[in-house]
């Protein structure tokens, strides 16, 4: 079946450095894949998605590229700020009838001032 | 615009109690809908969806289960909780292929 898999935390790092977190896929075809933020004490929210091979998706300055010939879909960000901690989730469509979603294991990323 | 509310916010129940947590969706018909456990530090659990009005499926065999009764309300319950039904209790929408959005959640403590 198909599977995510996100690089472990936590991420430390000081304001102003350089984003980036792992995330590989496994899947039959090619699925839709997305990134979720999670802030402390709250639901996740849809930071990010690429619908298809080669797309990038973009949004507060984080980017992915969908890369077919490495099943990746790495987060980065070139300049990150204290908000920015949180916890980062990978996913993608499990199944196009139900929407299901795998979810990677999430990241954790503390920026330090 | 679709707005997606989940009640209560934080819940503390006793052990053996019942349990009901209530997730409602506006602006859109036909949702899918999700329920998902994230245990303290964890990822995320799938614990059921739905795609239609009565249809339930069940991700994992537990002492929880959800009813959809309206087309766009789904519900977590419980008839008796354990200690380890604790955790934040999220719920979410999807349509077609589209991402899933998520409620603010439910943080459930057991005593």
């Amino acid at each position: 079946g198909n599977s995510v898999t996100q690089m472990e935390g936590p991420v430390t790092l000081s304001e102003e450095a350089f984003l980036t977190i792992n995330c590989t896929y496994t899947a039959t075809g090619y699925p839709s894949l997305f990134w979720y933020v999670q802030y402390p004490g709250e639901g996740l929210q849809l930071l990010l998605k690429a619908t298809k091979a080669d797309d990038k998706g973009s949004n507060k300055g984080f980017e992915a590229t969908y890369r077919k010939e490495t099943t990746s879909f790495h987060l980065e960000k070139g300049s990150v700020q204290v908000s920015d901690s949180a916890v980062y989730f990978c996913a993608g469509h499990g199944s196009s009838n139900t929407g299901k979603l795998i979810f990677g294991q999430g990241t954790t990323l503390q920026v330090k001032p | 615009s679709q707005t997606i509310h989940q009640w209560p916010a934080t819940l503390v129940q006793p052990v053996g109690s019942p349990l009901s947590l209530e997730c409602t969706v506006e602006g859109t018909s036909n949702p899918n809908l999700y329920w998902y456990r994230q245990a303290a530090g964890r990822g995320l659990q799938l614990l059921f969806y739905s795609v239609g009005i009565g249809q339930i499926s069940s991700e994992v065999p537990q002492n929880l289960s959800a009813s959809r009764p309206q087309d766009r309300q789904f519900i977590l319950s419980s008839k008796k909780l354990l200690l380890s039904d604790s955790g934040f209790y999220l719920c979410a929408w999807s349509v077609k292929n589209q991402p899933q959005h998520f409620g603010d959640g439910t943080r459930l403590s057991i005593l």
